[in-house]
C-alpha cells in the first residue's frame, strides 16, 4: 500500500484564489511527521511546512497552512491568495517512527501534484 | 549562497561508464541524505549519513552504488557500470540532526543523470 497518496495529478487555479492540495497517509506508528515541499521547474525541493502527529494546532507558515485531520489520516496543504510563482510540483512526505537520533530518518514522498496558477 | 550545493548539475554518460556526484551540505548540518527521483515520481530515499557514518541504505542502493562522506562534510555518490535505468535526478539533502521528527531536510538543486 502507498504510504503517501496524492490523488490530484494536476490542478489549475485562478490567481488570488485559495487552493487545497490533498494528501493522505498510511502508518501504524503513533509518532510521525508530515512535510510539504515545493519543486519548481528548476528541480530544487523547497521546504514549506511541517506538522507533527502530536501537534494539537494545525501548522501555518505565511500563506501556507495545513489542514491536519488525524483520524482521517489526511494532511492537506492550503495555499491562500495564490500567486503566479506558486506554479510548481507539490510533494507531501512523511517521516515515521520512534523519536530518536537514529530512528527512521528517511522521508517517504507521494507522487506529487502539479499546480498551475492562471493569471 | 549557504544552501546545499550539488555538482555537476547535469551529467550525460554512456552505458557502462562510472559516474560520481558531489554534494556539499549546509555547513552546520550533521546529517546528509541522498534521494533519487525519476520522471513523474516523488524522490525515493537511497542512503543517509550522520557525520561520516553511513547509517541506513535503501534496497534501491544496489552494489553498483556507493556513497561516502569521508570527513563528515561533503559527500560523493558513485555509480559504477551505469545502466539506462539509472537515468534520474539525484537529490542531496542535509539537516541539523535534531532529535525528534521535526528535523527538516533541505535539498540541493539535484544532479540530472542521463545514461545513453
Amino acid at each position: 500500500a502507498q504510504k503517501i497518496t496524492q490523488t490530484q495529478p494536476g490542478m489549475f487555479v485562478q490567481e488570488k484564489e485559495a487552493v487545497t492540495l490533498d494528501c493522505t497517509y498510511d502508518t501504524s506508528d503513533q509518532s510521525y511527521g508530515l512535510f510539504w515541499y515545493k519543486q519548481p521547474s528548476s528541480g530544487e525541493m523547497i521546504f514549506l511546512i511541517y506538522q507533527g502527529s502530536y501537534d494539537e494546532q494545525n501548522a501555518t507558515e505565511g500563506r501556507y497552512s495545513l489542514n491536519f485531520q488525524k483520524a482521517r489520516k489526511s494532511a492537506n496543504l492550503v495555499i491562500s491568495a495564490s500567486q503566479l510563482g506558486d506554479s510548481a510540483m507539490y510533494f507531501c512526505a512523511m517521516r515515521e517512527g520512534h523519536i530518536s537520533n537514529f530512528g527512521n530518518e528517511k522521508l517517504t514522498f507521494g507522487t506529487g501534484t502539479r499546480l498551475t496558477i492562471i493569471p | 549562497d549557504t544552501g546545499v550545493s550539488q555538482d555537476p548539475r547535469h551529467k550525460i554518460t554512456k552505458r557502462g561508464q562510472n559516474v560520481t556526484f558531489r554534494c556539499d551540505p549546509i555547513s552546520e548540518h550533521n546529517r546528509l541524505y541522498w534521494y533519487r527521483q525519476t520522471l513523474g515520481q516523488g524522490p525515493e530515499f537511497l542512503t543517509y549519513f550522520q557525520n561520516e557514518a553511513q547509517l541506513e541504505k535503501s534496497r534501491l542502493l544496489s552494489d553498483r552504488f556507493s556513497a561516502e562522506r569521508p570527513k563528515g562534510s561533503f559527500s560523493t555518490l558513485e555509480i559504477q557500470r551505469t545502466e539506462q535505468g539509472d537515468s534520474a535526478m539525484y537529490l542531496c539533502a542535509s539537516s541539523l540532526g535534531l532529535a525528534g521528527l521535526k528535523d527538516t531536510q533541505y535539498f540541493g538543486p539535484g544532479t540530472r543523470l542521463t545514461v545513453l
